[in-house]
């Protein structure tokens, strides 16, 4: 196991909701990235946070927002959300100063969205 | 045309075969190269860097081949603990994912 906890484990929400994701990080690693899984296809990167302010960020819309706490947990927050919506979110951690590719993902949150 | 591109497989081998599969990458700035595997309904884990020299770990080898823009990876004396997808992964600004190959390993 990595060490990096994610939930909820499992959720459903109606079309037009707002959701959060939370994430933990490893102990020691400062930097999490949030990606978005779809069925059949590789996790696209949604963004990053490193010492709790955003440090990049993919082709993803505004709706889509995060943070970071001081404790490096962080949150995923979706707004008015859409059926395409609907897939694994998965949360990544990693230590700054480390080989930037070696990101340990936690479990997922799979998102149902009706 | 996506970042990074796979043969999506699946590639169903016997115990004890090679396989060996590429993924192309289309940004030529692109810095690092990875392969992760993911288990089914299972985050993704590092199986290992790609260098431009070409590295091996263990049974896996990985090739890294710049002027075409393609890397590889090959798994010789297949396990069935093999059987996973292998995400092609590379690095710009972010980390860009392929969608994966299958490899299934049968007894």
């Amino acid at each position: 196991e990595t060490g990096v906890t994610q939930s909820p484990t499992h959720l459903i929400k109606t079309r037009g909701q707002q959701v959060t994701l939370r994430c933990s990080s490893q102990s020691g690693h400062n930097t999490v990235s949030w990606y978005q899984q779809a069925l059949g296809q590789g996790p696209q990167f949604i963004f990053q946070y490193y010492r709790e302010e955003e440090n990049g960020r993919g082709n993803f819309p505004p709706r889509f927002s995060g943070l970071q706490f001081p404790n490096y947990s962080s949150e995923l927050n979706v707004n008015a959300l859409e059926l395409d919506d609907s897939a694994l979110y998965l949360c990544a951690s990693s230590a700054s100063g480390t080989t930037v590719g070696e990101q340990y993902f936690g479990p997922g949150t799979r998102l149902t969205v009706t | 045309r996506k970042e990074v591109e796979q043969d999506p497989g699946p590639f169903n081998v016997p115990e004890g075969a090679t396989v060996a599969f590429n993924c192309t990458y289309s940004n030529s700035a692109s810095q690092s190269f990875f392969w992760y595997r993911q288990d089914c309904r299972k985050e993704p884990k590092l199986l290992m860097s790609v260098y431009s020299s070409g590295n091996e770990d263990g049974r896996f080898t990985a090739q890294l081949n710049r002027a075409s823009q393609y890397i590889s990876l090959l798994i010789r004396d297949s396990k069935l603990s093999d059987s996973a997808t292998y995400l092609c992964v590379v690095k710009g600004y972010k980390l860009s994912f392929g969608a994966g190959t299958t490899v299934t390993v049968r007894a």
